[in-house]
């Protein structure tokens, strides 16, 4: 089975910084990438899908880039609302989430 | 706008089982397969089953396997989960979530707001 390792795992952070979040397959994909925000005691949320393909609402601060085994998750300049955690997806399995905290 | 409401969450017995439903609405119901996702209290997100738009095509996590069954009735726009021999592992908050449209395994696109599932004697 595929595994989807994300990192990091925690990451802090201050208003207006610019933020990299990795997820690696274990094997290659078929390049079908999602991408989720979710805050505490609340759905997920889709922000990106087929790797860069921003859904419908998302801000344009968030990018998503990677093909094959490595893909990256960015906010181009992080705002208060987007402290949460996100994971990656390929078909049926998730990453581990990373945790977006404030520094 | 495109709407899923889960109910019938509770407290059950381990062993017992439990049925879960998952209405839709604000989107063409029959054109879409239908995902179960859960995730346990402070834990990630895990996959559980999926429906093919139609009912023709189901699929489940090796977890839950030969214990969980999915179903729809597209006259009701509702996907159920019906979940037998409960034990505390599966324990968690239960969504339901659209597939993409181009490809079912491609994105979960919409979320209903989740319904717990508490397993406990």
């Amino acid at each position: 089975d595929i595994q989807m390792t994300q990192s990091p795992s925690t990451l802090s952070a201050s208003v207006g910084d610019r933020v990299t979040i990795s997820c690696r397959a274990s094997q290659t994909t078929t390049g079908w990438l999602a991408w989720y925000q979710q805050k505490p005691g609340r759905a997920p949320k889709l922000l990106i899908y087929k790797a860069s393909t921003l859904q419908s609402g998302v801000p344009s601060r968030f990018s998503g880039s990677g093909s094959g085994t490595e893909f990256t998750l960015s906010i181009s300049s992080l705002q208060p609302d987007d402290f949460a955690t996100y994971y990656c997806q390929h078909e049926t399995t998730f990453g581990q989430g990373t945790r977006v905290e404030i520094k | 706008q495109v709407q899923l409401v889960e109910s019938g969450g509770g407290v059950v017995q381990p062993g017992r089982s439990l049925r879960l439903s998952c209405a839709a609405s604000g989107f063409t119901f029959s054109n879409y397969g239908i995902h179960w996702v859960r995730q346990a209290p402070g834990k990630g997100l895990e996959w559980v089953a999926v429906i093919w738009s139609d009912g023709t095509n189901k699929y489940y996590a090796k977890s839950v396997r030969g214990r969980f069954t999915i179903s729809r009735d597209n006259s009701r726009s509702t996907v159920y989960l019906e979940m037998n021999n409960l034990s505390a592992e599966d324990t968690a908050v239960f969504y339901c979530a659209t597939g993409h449209r181009d490809y079912i395994w491609g994105s979960f696109d919409y979320w209903g707001q989740g319904t717990l599932v508490t397993v406990s004697s």
